[in-house]
């Protein structure tokens, strides 16, 4: 199993401009999410879904659209980037709730950029 | 509201000892996981082990164990015999089952291990 993988590993966008971060896992796990991670800081969550079709609001989601069409994908849009989007992006995917820890199996992340 | 303290900002431990870290949370959720993260400089996030807040006995996984005091509402994380890997920034969150699926993380700890 590739477990969770993230596309890209690094981008630098300029300010106004768009872009999506790409997530996907083969666990078959019900629960997605996205965090990011500001310099010296913990992870903040700002999407997840606990299905596909089926997706909430986190802590910080200004600034950000998620979908989730399939069980498998579960992308990240930025629209009009600014500097303080500037962070490490991580997608992280999860079984339900009652099936073992319920612990969260986190992708490789994505440094962005916005200058 | 939900939220994970971590107080030590840095920590040195010398090969072949035994560190702890700490954490305490808040929450007014009778049920609740906790959580340990590894990130090493590499960037990626490594579940270590997990608590529940029913569970009798601390949790352990290998060299990793978890100092479990409800009453204290701490969950500090002890390594014994440190090696030179396990150098990286260490995370504490917690998932406050009415709260959601999604995990609060702490600010971490970073953990030096010398020869």
């Amino acid at each position: 199993n590739a477990g969770v993988t993230q596309t890209p590993k690094f981008r630098i966008l300029k300010i106004g401009q768009s872009m999506t971060l790409q997530c996907a896992q083969d666990m078959n796990h019900n629960y997605m999410y996205w965090y990011r991670q500001d310099p010296g800081m913990g992870l903040k969550l700002i999407y997840y879904s606990v299905g596909a079709g089926i997706t909430d609001k986190g802590e910080v989601p200004n600034g950000y659209n998620v979908s989730r069409s399939t069980t498998e994908d579960f992308p990240l849009r930025l629209e009009l980037a600014a500097p303080s989007q500037t962070s490490v992006y991580f997608c992280a995917s999860s079984s339900m709730p009652g099936q073992g820890h319920h612990e969260q199996y986190f992708g490789p992340g994505t440094r962005l950029t916005v200058t | 509201a939900q939220k994970i303290t971590q107080t030590q900002p840095g920590m040195f431990v010398q090969e072949k000892e035994a560190v702890t870290l700490d954490c305490t949370y808040d929450t007014s959720d009778p049920s609740y996981g906790l959580f340990w993260y590894k990130q090493p400089s590499s960037g990626e996030m490594i579940f270590l082990i997990y608590q529940g807040s029913y569970d009798q006995q601390n949790a352990t996984e290998g060299r990793y164990s978890l100092n479990f005091q409800k009453a204290r509402k701490s969950a500090n994380l002890v390594i014994s015999a440190s090696q030179l890997g396990d150098s990286a920034m260490y995370f504490c969150a917690m998932r406050a089952n009415q709260a959601g699926t999604a995990l609060i993380f702490g600010k971490g700890t970073t953990l030096s291990v010398s020869s």
